[in-house]
């Protein structure tokens, strides 16, 4: 069984379009976040939710919208793709909002954006 | 607000031989230790954990680490490695003043060679 699925693996879009990635975990976690990884490898968070409710907001483009439709699911819609937008999204999840839980990772959404 | 810095970005090593990656922290108030592994192509796992206690954390594949507060440092080591060690490990750190952020550093990559 899958503990922090993603959907699609692999996403090639032209410069423009719009696209969304989903994320379901099945852990019987209550936070789930959004991580962009670079092509250095760099990881950065974008998104925190917990139970529904958005808890971290990074420094992210307003064409990234997170959305939660339950605490299982976290999806990713974004608006306008720039070329800058090509990296490794991965969507984790932790037990609980604690500082001190440990994130459970997908195995990544690379978008590239040509 | 906390930070990681990753004193080595490659790290090439033969089979059987000891290797330590090296991760230093900065943070104002009580932290919380990880280390990650990414394989190729896949999303992140948890090596080990620092949450209190001994100094000395003991994890998955052999791999151990030692908190160190007065160096704000948590290397990771192993005294023999293997070829499937290959892999790129990420140390990061959580802390009360973070609002629930895990914050990465930029990762090793260790190279085992035969």
């Amino acid at each position: 069984d899958t503990a922090v699925s993603q959907t699609p693996k692999y996403l090639v879009t032209q410069m423009g379009n719009d696209k969304s990635i989903k994320c379901e975990q099945n852990l019987g976690h209550d936070t789930m976040y959004w991580y962009k990884q670079d092509s250095k490898k760099f990881l950065k968070i974008m998104f925190s939710y917990n139970n529904k409710e958005l808890i971290i907001n990074e420094t992210v483009p307003n064409r990234f919208s997170p959305k939660s439709p339950d605490k299982a699911h976290l999806n990713l819609h974004i608006n306008s793709l720039e070329l800058g937008d090509s990296a490794v999204y991965f969507c984790a999840s932790s037990q609980g909002r604690i500082y001190n839980s440990p994130l459970h990772f997908g195995n990544g959404t690379r978008l590239t954006v040509t | 607000a906390q930070s990681v810095t990753q004193l080595d970005s490659q790290v090439p090593v033969f089979e059987e031989a000891p290797v330590e990656l090296r991760c230093n922290y900065s943070s104002s108030v009580s932290v919380y230790l990880f280390w990650y592994v990414q394989y190729p192509n896949q999303g992140l796992q948890l090596l080990l954990k620092y949450l209190s206690g001994s100094t000395l954390v003991k994890g998955i594949n052999g791999f151990e680490a030692e908190f160190n507060k007065s160096q704000t440092s948590f290397h990771l080591r192993k005294p023999s490695v293997h070829i499937s060690d290959t892999a790129e490990y990420f140390c990061a750190v959580s802390d009360h003043g973070g609002g629930f952020k895990t914050i990465f550093g930029a990762g090793t990559r260790l190279f085992v060679k035969a």
